[in-house]
């Protein structure tokens, strides 16, 4: 079975605060994606990466950054983080263009 | 801008009762796909399907890709089935579109 998984469920972090969410996946897959999840706007693209090191802007990149330096994990960095990033932050790995994704479980980052 | 239409947004069905949500899209895909989301956050794949018709278990996914619309049906529900269920299109490129999610709680 695919396996997705992502440093923390739950974090708390002040604002202002420089926020690291991990993402690791154990299939080899070429692509990667950060998405944050909101009520009423469903799922909106963060970063995405289809090899180490590249990365391309989704739908909502500003105040974010992404670093890829091995295939297996995906980092999602908030340099500064504030209340309205407050959100459930979802990654998700998959094999390739119009294949499926996986998901890790999220995590909830509060922003105080 | 909405690529992709859910319907309904929230949906209460008596355990028993046959289930249907609806999804439409404005883009060209290459396919569909159907996720479930529980509560706590994980989302799984349901089903991906680009024509046609597929079935697992109690749950029946069908594509008119004419129409551009899609459907999730749900029969004998179970409170278990209690969840968010998604609507996603993969078009050109690496992305996907996603729907905002449709909301449904089975009463026992």
């Amino acid at each position: 079975d695919v396996k997705v998984t992502q440093s923390s469920r739950y974090l708390v972090k002040r604002t202002g605060e420089k926020v690291f969410l991990e993402c690791v996946q154990d299939m080899d897959h070429e692509n990667m994606f950060w998405y944050r999840q909101d009520p009423g706007l469903g799922l909106r693209l963060i970063y995405f990466s289809y090899d180490v090191k590249m990365k391309e802007k989704g739908d909502i990149p500003e105040g974010y950054s992404v670093s890829r330096e091995k295939k297996e994990r995906f980092s999602l960095i908030l340099e500064s983080a504030s209340t309205n990033q407050t959100s459930m932050y979802l990654c998700a790995s998959g094999p390739g263009q119009g294949y499926e994704q996986f998901f890790g479980p999220g995590t909830r980052l509060t922003v105080l | 801008k909405n690529e992709v239409e859910q319907s309904p947004q929230n949906l209460t069905a008596q355990e028993g009762e046959f289930i249907t949500i609806n999804c439409s899209y404005s883009v060209g895909i290459s396919a569909l796909h159907w996720l479930q989301q529980h509560p706590g956050g994980g989302i799984v794949s349901l089903f991906m399907l680009s024509s046609g018709k597929k079935k697992h278990g109690r749950l029946i996914a069908t594509i008119n890709i004419q129409e551009k619309h899609s459907s999730l049906h749900i029969t004998a529900s179970h409170p278990r089935d209690s969840a968010v269920y998604i609507c996603a299109v993969g078009p050109t490129g690496n992305q996907f579109y996603f729907g905002t999610g449709t909301s449904l709680t089975v009463i026992p």
